[in-house]
Formats: structure tokens, C-alpha cells, sequence
């Protein structure tokens, strides 16, 4: 399978504790973003990165929120001292920049669950 | 909880028929426009994209057309499928990183 990868597909927690996601994009792209989405509403941005680089970051992307992209291939994102109104599917996209146009493809997704 | 899901405009269709599925959107400037499907519990799957410069484009069964004037963005799908019940997005960019979804239409294909 060649496209965007995310691990775990779903996690319960309970509130107060800390959860790591993570994701595997395109292997030959180089931008990756992470999004959350609530149920009945379109993806929101979070952040992203242009190779390991993380460029920028969305206000709703709280200090207890960091992600890292290490060596520009796979991406983390950890929650720290989880609340109930993190509760959501966590999607990761990735493009490949280029002149003409940037599509992003989409992960699966990580449903969390706190409790 | 499950009840915005159902708040979601829906389309209803019955097999066979065309389906078009409409959407505004808000910047002027956006370049870019995408349309993805959402299957349940899955991520946005790409469907078609067009560029601002264009005001129509076909893929296989579907396709986008695109009215700058009043910026309106619709999704036609031929001959709609039980394949096809989903939710759509439509989603535009301005060139730069930052992609920006629309709230999404369920569409309910009845066999």
C-alpha cells in the first residue's frame, strides 16, 4: 500500500493523559500536514511541515499539542494532559509541492476517544 | 456527539439518477479548488480539482464546475452510485499551504 499510513485507527484515554499518534506519508512527498476533524464538520488544520521543517501552526494547536517530523519522512503528534474536548479523528495529509498544484492525500485517520 | 453528523445538508438520490452537489466558498482569491470523499470512518479520499483559471473539468463520472463570479463550486456525479454514499467536501487554497473544507454534504444514494 503506497499511500498515507496512520497508527493506531483508534484510542481511548482517559482525561489527564498523554497520547502519541503517528503518520507515514507518500514516501516521495514532502509536505505533511496533520488536521482534526469533529464529526459533521470539514477538516481543521493544524499544522504542517515542508520536509522536517515544521512551517507553521494554527491557533487551535494548544501548547499541550506538539508534533515533530525528525528526519522528514514519518510525523508524531502528542497530546499532553488530554481533555474531553480532544476528542476527535486526527487525519494526516501529504502533498508534493510543486509548480502546478498541491494535492493532499489523506490518511485514514486516528479516532480518539477521551474519557 | 452524533447528532451534528445529522445536521450535515444531505442529498438524496435514487440510483442511477445524477447527483450535484453544491458549495460556497469564501475567498475571493483562492486558486484552487478540491472535492473529496468521505467515506464513514475513513479519511477524505481525492475525487477532482480545478484551478481558478478553468470553469469546468471532467474526470470519470464526475465533474467540477466552477463559478467565480458568485464563487459557487458544484460536484456533478452521472449515473450515482450506492458506491457513491458518502459525504463531500469541497475545499479551496490559496497557493499557499492552508486548505480550507467547507462543511460537507452527505449524499444518500437509495437503490
Amino acid at each position: 500500500d503506497t499511500g498515507v499510513s496512520q497508527d493506531p485507527r483508534h484510542k481511548i484515554t482517559k482525561r489527564g493523559q498523554n497520547v502519541t499518534f503517528r503518520c507515514d506519508p507518500i514516501s516521495e512527498h514532502n509536505r505533511l500536514y496533520w488536521y482534526r476533524q469533529t464529526l459533521g464538520q470539514g477538516p481543521e488544520f493544524l499544522t504542517y511541515f515542508q520536509n522536517e521543517a515544521q512551517l507553521e501552526k494554527s491557533r487551535l494547536l494548544s501548547d499541550r499539542f506538539s508534533a515533530e517530523r525528525p528526519k522528514g519522512s514519518f510525523s508524531t503528534l502528542e497530546i499532553q494532559r488530554t481533555e474531553q474536548g480532544d476528542s476527535a479523528m486526527y487525519l494526516c495529509a501529504s502533498s508534493l509541492v510543486s509548480a502546478i498544484q498541491e494535492t493532499q492525500y489523506f490518511g485514514p485517520g486516528t479516532r480518539l476517544l477521551v474519557l | 456527539g452524533e447528532s451534528v453528523g445529522l445536521h450535515l445538508p444531505t442529498l438524496s438520490v435514487q440510483e442511477g439518477d445524477n447527483s450535484i452537489i453544491n458549495c460556497a466558498y469564501s475567498n475571493s482569491a483562492s486558486d484552487y479548488f478540491i472535492w473529496y470523499k468521505q467515506e464513514s470512518g475513513k479519511g477524505p479520499q481525492f475525487i477532482i480539482d480545478i484551478r481558478s483559471n478553468m470553469d469546468k473539468r471532467q474526470g470519470q463520472r464526475v465533474t467540477v464546475l466552477l463559478n467565480k463570479t458568485v464563487k459557487h463550486l458544484s460536484l456533478q456525479i452521472a449515473a450515482t452510485q450506492p458506491g457513491d454514499s458518502a459525504v463531500y467536501f469541497c475545499a479551496e487554497n490559496t497557493g499557499g499551504f492552508k486548505t480550507i473544507f467547507g462543511a460537507g454534504t452527505r449524499l444518500f444514494v437509495k437503490a
